[in-house]
């Protein structure tokens, strides 16, 4: 089946650093990926959508500058959380769908835990 | 009102029972309905994936859609308690909407 990783899986910083993560698809060209966040007992919620080589389309009340979205290939997305602050702290998830424009077809990565401290 | 309502559980039952987990949404425009499990610490994983009224089932796991109620149900049959998780509903018309996930414990 379709696999979906991340890179890295835990994160600590510092208030004020920026943390890049890594999302790939291992086995299949992914046209669009998908980033989402994840609170504590609370669902996924979509952060942005992004197609290889266009800009990242972001969900209300998502900051763009804050939240740097590259999806450079059909394998490889990356989130730049730029002057993490502890409010950031949470669970990233990444997804890549394996047909442009379908987003029911989406194959999540394993999640990265961000800590802020 | 959420688009998608989900019980939070937690659901605790013990092996070999039947399981039934519910959702219920409010966006006539859904057309996609998937089930994903969820483990601690770890990414959803797809379980059923259906768009149409009706019943789907794929080993011990059914899922089923009722359109005309927007309700939506997973049942699990012989329930293992490997298969203890988060079990997130999720619909779709142009993006995903997850339900908060329901938390099962099955114990031995």
């Amino acid at each position: 089946g379709a696999v979906v990783s991340q890179h890295p899986s835990r994160v600590i910083c510092k208030s004020g650093t920026s943390v890049k993560i890594e999302c790939r698809s291992l086995d299949f060209q992914a046209t669009t990926m998908f980033w989402y966040r994840q609170f504590p007992k609370q669902s996924l919620m979509l952060m942005a959508t992004s197609n290889e080589g266009s800009k990242a389309t972001y969900e209300q009340g998502v900051e763009k500058d804050k939240f740097l979205i590259n999806h450079a290939s059909l394998t490889l997305s990356t989130l730049t959380v730029t002057s993490a602050h502890p409010e950031d702290s949470s669970f990233y998830i990444c997804s890549a769908g394996a047909l442009e424009g379908n987003t029911d077809t989406q194959y999540f990565g394993p999640g990265t835990r961000l800590t802020v401290l | 009102q959420k688009e998608v309502e989900q019980d939070p559980g937690p659901l605790s039952v013990p092996e070999g029972a039947i399981v039934s987990l519910n959702c219920t949404y409010s966006n006539s425009a859904f057309q996609y309905f998937m089930w994903y499990r969820q483990y601690s610490r770890k990414g959803p994983e797809l379980l059923m994936y259906t768009y149409s009224s009706g019943n789907k089932e794929d080993g011990r796991f059914t899922a089923q859609v009722d359109k005309s109620s927007k309700y939506i149900s997973l049942f699990i049959r012989d329930s293992q308690p490997s298969d203890s998780a988060t079990y997130l509903c999720a619909m779709s018309a142009n993006k995903l909407i997850f339900g908060t996930g329901t938390r099962l414990q099955v114990f031995p």
